[in-house]
């Protein structure tokens, strides 16, 4: 069973802290992808990374940057967090081959920042 | 550009009516498409994709490339159905980018 952790479920933080999103998957998988996930506007793609290192912008990446030390993790960065970017944070991993294209979610973390 | 579309926001039914939720996508080349399911207080994960062509919990979806749609359907909705679901669309090139739907939030009644 794949499993994607996510290192808090509820984060509270102040305008302008950095903050820190990390994300975990235990099966090797090459490809990780952070998302936001606000009500009516469905999941958003922030980065992804396909390998360790390297990293895509995906549709909004504005304020944010994104790590890719080890295979395993992919963080999420915030350099100055703003109240707009108060919502659930999603990551998910997957495959480059093997299962096509399944991307396998964590648990979110709701981030609100005041 | 690559898109879905999920014209509903909301879709309230009845228990043991059908039901029926909409994707239409936008790609010129051969698509793949999925269905994901978010339960209550539970993680995104995958219902069903098209290539699977098989019934889970007592969905279906059809790839009708002629009317680029992907609908997810049900005879029988239960309560436990109950959920918010995202149709995504995978595109070839080499990119595991998944391009998601906003989401049709489904209620069943009882």
């Amino acid at each position: 069973d794949v499993k994607v952790t996510q290192s808090s479920r509820y984060l509270v933080k102040r305008t302008g802290e950095k903050v820190f999103l990390e994300c975990v998957q235990d099966m090797d998988h090459e490809n990780m992808f952070w998302y936001r996930q606000d009500p009516g506007l469905g999941l958003r793609l922030i980065y992804f990374s396909y390998d360790v290192k390297m990293k895509e912008k995906g549709d909004i990446p504005e304020g944010y940057s994104v790590s890719r030390e080890k295979k395993e993790r992919f963080s999420l960065i915030l350099e100055s967090a703003s109240t707009n970017q108060t919502s659930m944070y999603l990551c998910a991993s997957s495959l480059t081959s093997g299962s096509p294209h399944e991307q396998f979610f964590g648990p979110g973390t709701r981030l609100t920042v005041l | 550009a690559q898109r879905v579309t999920q014209p509903e926001k909301l879709l309230s039914v009845f228990k043991g009516a059908p039901v029926e939720l909409k994707c239409n996508y936008s790609y010129s080349g051969s698509p793949e498409l999925f269905w994901y399911v978010q339960y209550s207080r539970q993680r995104l994960q995958l219902l069903l994709r098209h290539i699977s062509r098989e019934s889970i919990k007592g969905f279906t979806a059809d790839l009708n490339k002629g009317e680029t749609s992907f609908h997810l359907k049900k005879p029988f909705a239960q309560e436990e159905d109950s959920a918010m679901y995202y149709c995504a669309l995978h595109t070839q090139g080499g990119s595991e980018k998944l391009v998601f739907g906003k989401g049709t939030k489904l209620t069943v009644n009882p």
